[in-house]
């Protein structure tokens, strides 16, 4: 299996911080990376595939960037209802599709 | 509206048996791959099983192969994860998720863009 490592595991931030979250590969995915959002008690939702493709209705300050073993989100400037753990997930080796361990974003 | 609904979880006793039932509506449910997601209280995400759209490309976690069992039965626009032999570990929240395919500079890339609220399923003597 593809071994996803996700960092910092949290971090605090403020309203209208940058924020950057990491995640890296065992292997080689080109770019079948997604990103999902997780707020307590809901289920996961899709931010960003193939890396850096925004879907639909998801503001423009989530971004997704990097290709090969080491990516990127970034929320160019938070906000309230971003305050939620995020998960990376690579599609490239499946049926397997593995997830990162979460980074929770906080309040300050 | 779109949705996936399901239903099915409770609390066995280790060793048990229960089947997981997804609800599909709003969608032509018979073209999808579809997935079985867990999350254990407090725990990340962890991938459990996909099926193929016509039910024939099934594929399990190694943790849970042998053990649980995917089907789909098109007609109803259900899908189903027969869960046997259950541990401790097994504890979780099950959700149905859908698979779809997004097409960018002509390569297909997959993600779940769909996802049900869930289902807990509890094992403990």
């Amino acid at each position: 299996d593809i071994q996803m490592t996700q960092s910092p595991s949290s971090l605090s931030a403020s309203v209208g911080d940058r924020v950057t979250i990491s995640c890296r590969t065992g292997q080689n995915i080109n770019r079948f990376l997604n990103w999902y959002q997780q707020k307590p008690g809901k289920a996961p939702k899709l931010l960003i595939y193939a890396a850096s493709r925004l879907k639909s209705g998801v503001p423009s300050r989530f971004s997704g960037s990097g290709s090969g073993t080491d990516f990127t989100l970034t929320i160019s400037s938070l906000q309230p209802e971003d305050f939620a753990t995020y998960y990376c997930q690579q599609s490239y080796s499946t049926p397997v599709w593995t997830f990162g361990q979460g980074t929770k974003v906080e309040i300050k | 509206e779109v949705q996936l609904v399901e239903s099915g979880g409770g609390l066995v006793q280790p060793g048990g048996s229960l089947r997981l039932s997804c609800a599909a509506s709003g969608f032509t449910f018979s073209t999808y791959y579809m997935h079985w997601v867990r999350q254990a209280p407090g725990k990340g995400l962890v991938w459990v099983s996909r099926i193929g759209a016509d039910g024939s490309d099934t594929g399990y976690a190694d943790s849970v192969k042998g053990r649980f069992t995917i089907s789909r039965d098109n007609a109803k626009n259900t899908l189903y994860l027969q869960l046997s032999s259950l541990r401790v570990e097994d504890t979780a929240l099950y959700y149905c998720v859908r698979n779809q395919a997004g097409v960018v500079n002509a390569t297909q890339y997959w993600y779940f863009d769909l996802w049900g609220r869930g289902s807990l399923v509890t094992v403990s003597p």
